[in-house]
Order: C-alpha cells, then sequence, then structure tokens
C-alpha cells in the first residue's frame, strides 16, 4: 500500500534558524507531491506542489522542497524561519496514472514550533 | 471568489447518533472530496464526489455516505456514530482533472 512517511513529529527551532522538515514516500510509479499547512483551528492550506518539470519548487513566503525520485523524497526547507511559520506541515502524494490522481494520502505531520 | 465553506463549526453527538456534515465547494469546482482528521494524525480520504457520483472510496465503512447536490455542494452522513468517530471532518473541493485541493476549515465532531 501507498504510504507517506513524515520522520519527525516535532520539530523545535529558534527565529532566523534554517529548519527541514523531513518526508518520504513509497511507490515507484510517477507521483504528484503536495506540502499542505495547518495552522491552529483551520483547515489545510497548499504551501507548494511538484508535478513536473523542475525538482525544486517553491513557495511565496520562502518555502522550497526539492522532488529527489531515487530517495523518494520530497523534504521541506526554509533558510531562515519567522515565528509565524509556528503551524502543522503536512506532506502528501497522489499518483499518476490512478483513476482518481484527486486522491491524496497523508503523513502523520509535523509540528514546526518556533521559538523568539 | 467564494471558498470552501462547511458547516457546523462543531457538533457534539453521542454514541449511535447520526450527524449530517455540509459543505458548499469553491466557485467552479464539480468534485468534492472529504477526509477525516483524527487527533494528531494527518487527514484521511473518505470519498469524493464528481457530478453527483461517488468518484472513488477509501477505507470506511458503509455508514459512512454522502451526496452531491447539482450546484456543487455536499453532504457528509455518518450513521450509528462511534467513539472513534470523534475528528475534523475536512471537505475539499477541485476542478476535475485539476488535481489541486482547496480545503474548508473543517467540522470538528465530537462524540461522547
Amino acid at each position: 500500500a501507498q504510504s507517506v512517511t513524515q520522520l519527525d513529529s516535532q520539530v523545535p527551532v529558534f527565529e532566523e534558524a534554517p529548519v527541514e522538515l523531513r518526508c518520504n514516500y513509497s511507490s515507484s510509479v510517477s507521483v504528484y507531491l503536495f506540502w499542505y499547512v495547518q495552522y491552529p483551528n483551520q483547515g489545510l492550506q497548499l504551501l507548494l506542489k511538484y508535478l513536473s518539470g523542475s525538482t525544486l519548487v517553491e513557495s511565496i513566503n520562502g518555502f522550497e522542497a526539492e522532488f529527489n525520485k531515487s530517495q523518494t523524497s520530497f523534504h521541506l526547507r526554509k533558510p531562515s524561519v519567522h515565528i509565524s511559520d509556528t503551524a502543522e506541515y503536512f506532506c502528501a502524494v497522489s499518483y499518476q496514472g490512478s483513476y482518481n490522481t484527486d486522491k491524496l494520502i497523508f503523513g502523520t505531520g509535523t509540528r514546526l514550533q518556533v521559538f523568539p | 471568489e467564494t471558498g470552501v465553506t462547511q458547516s457546523p463549526t462543531h457538533l457534539i453527538k453521542t454514541r449511535g447518533q447520526q450527524v449530517t456534515l455540509r459543505c458548499s465547494s469553491q466557485s467552479g469546482h464539480n468534485t468534492v472530496s472529504w477526509y477525516q482528521q483524527a487527533l494528531g494524525q494527518g487527514p484521511q480520504f473518505i470519498f469524493q464526489y464528481y457530478r453527483e457520483e461517488e468518484n472513488g472510496r477509501g477505507n470506511f465503512p458503509p455508514r459512512f455516505s454522502g451526496l452531491q447536490f447539482p450546484n456543487y455542494s455536499s453532504e457528509l452522513n455518518v450513521n450509528a456514530l462511534e467513539l472513534d468517530d470523534s475528528a475534523l471532518y475536512l471537505c475539499a473541493s477541485s476542478a476535475k482533472n485539476g488535481g489541486e485541493l482547496f480545503f474548508g476549515e473543517g467540522s470538528r465532531l465530537t462524540v461522547l
């Protein structure tokens, strides 16, 4: 069965420090990859996505993620975090070629806590 | 452009009862998906509706059912509620063939 693994349930970091949130998926077929962010008591917001093309994708608020097919990974990075980045981050995958490419499989989430 | 809206935002039920959750899709979107997010977990796919027909289902029992209406809004119904049904229920809409999901803020269900 396809799955997504987020290796860290919590990542504490000081403001302005770099951060990496790790995500691995299990499949050898083509995939679409996503990172979503969830602020307290809110729904999910799309942070960035990889559909095809360049393996490095960026968001408007400074996050980036790199698709690594050989490692089956899609780690999320930010060179300098802000207090407002404190949230839950979910990695998700959907599979090209399946009938239902909108269906997402989510990881269990990583809680990013940024301290002043 | 109106985003995805869900109602109610919070509700409390007791075991054995039935619940209906509602979702209005984003303007221009004809596909609605429902996800269950238990506390401390990632969302899990329940089912998807496209043009009023179920279009894929996750590993949930038949007491989880849904509807999609001609205006593309949707309902999630859960019968015979169990304690483990306590969760945040997320609705997401998409334009078919687009793939990107836009989520609502969810309905938090507590079963006592």
